[in-house]
């Protein structure tokens, strides 16, 4: 079956513009959750879609970083004005419901601020 | 708050033996989940191993073993048998769970290298 994903797989855009990055999840997975990854470094937790709840947004570095969900599928996040320090992967994961469910991670959206 | 220690940045094992990676984390839930991870250079995360806390025995998936110490606070894996293939980064991660539902939090990874 189809696993999570995230387009696009590159993106290289200059300091200042904005950037939309895209997560499709495992059909019916009802939690989504958005990570940033630098080079070499562990996962920083971003934010986390659980149905219909309102979203875990405590890790989103700052107020350019917002991030929605559609219809329960598919998420979007945005990097307004992006910084240099905003390069990264960022890697997007879905999981059903449950403590014991595991992550299935999506490839990675590669960002580099010029 | 969540909190995930892994004191380990890097890692040597020779092929064939065994190794352990250490892990331990802060909750204040009575109720979580661990949760180890391997991602190889390609970049992709691949699910090892799950460990509940109220389970009682540790956790096993082939070759992969979870020493869980729960009064320690600590998860560590341990893998058997060292293959060449099993040069990775490893990351800890855990879910506590509530009203909110279930927020996951890694800890920085360890890179493991094994020799021939």
């Amino acid at each position: 079956g189809a696993g999570v994903s995230q387009s696009p797989s590159n993106k290289v855009t200059e300091k200042g513009k904005d950037v939309e990055l895209r997560c499709d999840p495992i059909s019916g997975h009802t939690a989504l959750y958005w990570y940033r990854q630098s080079l070499g470094q562990g996962l920083e937790f971003l934010i986390y879609f659980q149905g219909n709840s309102a979203p875990d947004k405590s890790g989103l570095p700052s107020d350019r970083f917002s991030a929605e969900r559609t219809g329960g599928s598919v998420s979007t996040l945005t990097i307004q004005r992006t910084q240099q320090e905003d390069s990264a992967v960022y890697l997007c994961a879905s999981s059903s419901t449950g403590r014991d469910q595991p992550q299935h991670f999506g490839d990675g959206t590669r960002l580099s601020i010029l | 708050a969540q909190k995930i220690t892994q004191t380990q940045p890097g890692m040597f094992v020779q092929e064939k033996e065994a190794v352990t990676l250490d892990c331990t984390y802060d909750t204040s839930d009575p109720s979580y989940g661990l949760f180890w991870y391997k991602q190889p250079s390609s970049g992709e995360m691949i699910f090892l191993i799950y460990q509940g806390s109220y389970d009682q025995q540790n956790a096993t998936e082939g070759r992969y073993s979870l020493n869980f110490q729960k009064a320690r606070k600590s998860a560590n894996l341990v893998i058997s048998a060292s293959q060449l293939g099993d040069s990775a980064m490893y990351f800890c991660a855990m879910r506590e769970g509530g009203a909110g539902g279930f927020k996951t939090i890694f800890g920085a990874g360890t890179r493991l290298f094994v020799k021939a």
